[in-house]
């Protein structure tokens, strides 16, 4: 099984709604990344999570809050999201990086995000 | 600190004609360089990746990519496209975990997007 899964694929929320985007994978992957990408815009990483533990915050604001209860799950928990939070939300996984190799990062198909 | 360049926003191509979409990068370090594919609505896909070795790497799709030290580039090529390439397709560049961040960190381009005219 070579598939990152996101749930849901599209998600519409009202600015003071408390929602979660969740991201599975079951590659044995140790590292998992939650990525924003606005329209006609590159993504944007935001987290990393490395082993269970967040390894990465990109200077992302507190209304998103990521969680990884397990090595196959990333949840990305939102709360008093803005109009401009809108956005497609990407996650990716990857194997823990070793010493002198790479570790191709296996992309799910996002999950389309709109806060009226 | 990386980044990546790519000066076209938009390429139209007719069916069956060779394309190239440019791609330029800055490293302080030695890179890995990418190609992704996003179909509308989707997640990215790997296309092709540069880690060492040989300059000219092969990838999905019939797509290929040299990689030139001297000009810091990483254009993308095929032949011959297809309807079904039309696409958004993103170069990116990672340090390979040499910064602190321990983990990949990808920095993508800006994106060009590729249309096929039948």
């Amino acid at each position: 099984d070579t598939e990152v899964t996101q749930t849901p694929k599209h998600l519409v929320m009202g600015m003071t709604n408390k929602k979660s985007l969740k991201c599975e994978q079951h590659m044995g992957h140790r590292a998992m990344y939650w990525y924003k990408q606005k329209a006609k815009k590159p993504p944007e990483l935001m987290f990393v999570y490395s082993y269970e533990k967040l390894s990465i915050n990109e200077s992302v604001p507190s209304r998103f809050s990521p969680e990884c209860p397990n090595s196959s799950l990333l949840n990305l928990h939102l709360h008093a999201l803005q109009p401009e939070d809108s956005a497609l939300y990407l996650c990716a996984s990857s194997q823990e990086r070793a010493s002198g190799s790479y570790n191709e990062q296996f992309f799910g198909p996002g999950t389309r995000l709109t806060v009226l | 600190a990386q980044s990546v360049t790519q000066l076209d926003s938009q390429v139209p191509v007719f069916e069956e004609a060779p394309v190239e979409l440019r791609c330029n990068y800055s490293s302080s370090v030695s890179v890995y360089l990418f190609w992704y594919v996003q179909y509308p609505n989707q997640g990215l896909q790997l296309l092709l990746k540069y880690l060492s070795g040989s300059t000219l790497v092969k990838g999905i799709n019939g797509f290929e990519a040299e990689f030139n030290k001297s000009q810091t580039s990483f254009h993308l090529r095929k032949p011959s496209v297809h309807i079904s390439d039309t696409a958004e397709y993103f170069c990116a560049v990672s340090d390979g975990g040499k910064s602190n961040f321990g983990n990949e960190k990808l920095t993508f381009g800006t994106g060009t997007r590729l249309t096929i005219i039948p």
